[in-house]
């Protein structure tokens, strides 16, 4: 299976502005989710979109998904130092659950 | 809820030895476990789908006989690198899924692999 791409591979801003990351796949997909990884440790489950879904929120999160342009976005609102890490989109084929995971981007929020 | 534990966090082991990494749903029962590869400033890949009480699923490029999974119950996969070499050193990733039907997988924290 192929991985996605991510972009942009690195961002760095400063507290408080928003932060956008994309993904592009290439396979029709049942889902597609966002994950959360601080260095040198595990994932955090960020948010699920399924392929009928074009939006989703939670919290300062917005997620879209564009299953035309086989797109998402992952949009930090009003971001925090905290928030500094590596975010990976993963793309659920329905081959079992298993999942594709992007190539993902490097957050830096700087205080 | 939906935790999941990985056992050791690292480990460091000589060329030729065998390493077991356990991975185990605290909270919940699965009938699948995925184990993952990362490899530094890289993306996680997928190994081998685990599936209780049957042999697991290897992707393509894996080595079945070298990387031996068993899941022997609802709530324990182990993985086990057979005769580690450092090209296997690496940051090995569980997740599993929650038997109530979620889509949702549930990720370890990890497990940092060193082969001197």
């Amino acid at each position: 299976s192929q991985q996605g791409e991510e972009d942009p591979q690195a961002l760095s801003i400063q507290e408080g502005e928003n932060a956008t990351m994309n993904c592009s796949y290439k396979t029709s997909i049942n889902n597609l989710q966002w994950y959360r990884q601080n260095s040198g440790r595990g994932l955090v489950h960020l948010i699920l979109i399924r392929s009928n879904e074009r939006e989703k929120h939670s919290g300062r999160l917005r997620v879209t998904l564009d299953t035309s342009k086989k797109s998402s976005s992952l949009l930090i609102t009003a971001s925090r130092a905290a928030d500094t890490a590596s975010y990976f989109c993963a793309t659920d084929q329905g081959y079992g659950n298993k999942l594709v995971f992007g190539a993902g981007t490097i957050l830096r929020v700087k205080s | 809820g939906a935790v999941v534990s990985q056992h050791p966090s690292w480990v460091i082991c000589k060329s030729g030895t065998s390493v077991k990494i356990e991975c185990r749903s605290l909270d919940f029962q699965a009938t699948t476990m995925f184990w993952y590869r990362q490899f530094p400033k890289q993306s996680l890949m997928l190994m081998a789908t685990s599936n209780e009480g049957s042999k697991a699923t290897y992707e393509q490029g894996v080595e079945k006989d070298k990387f031996l999974i068993n899941h022997a119950s609802l709530t324990l996969s182990t993985l086990t690198v057979t005769s580690a070499h450092p090209e296997d050193s690496s940051f090995y990733i569980c997740s599993a899924l929650n038997l109530a039907g979620a889509d949702t997988q549930y990720f370890g924290p990890g497990t940092r692999l060193t082969v001197l």
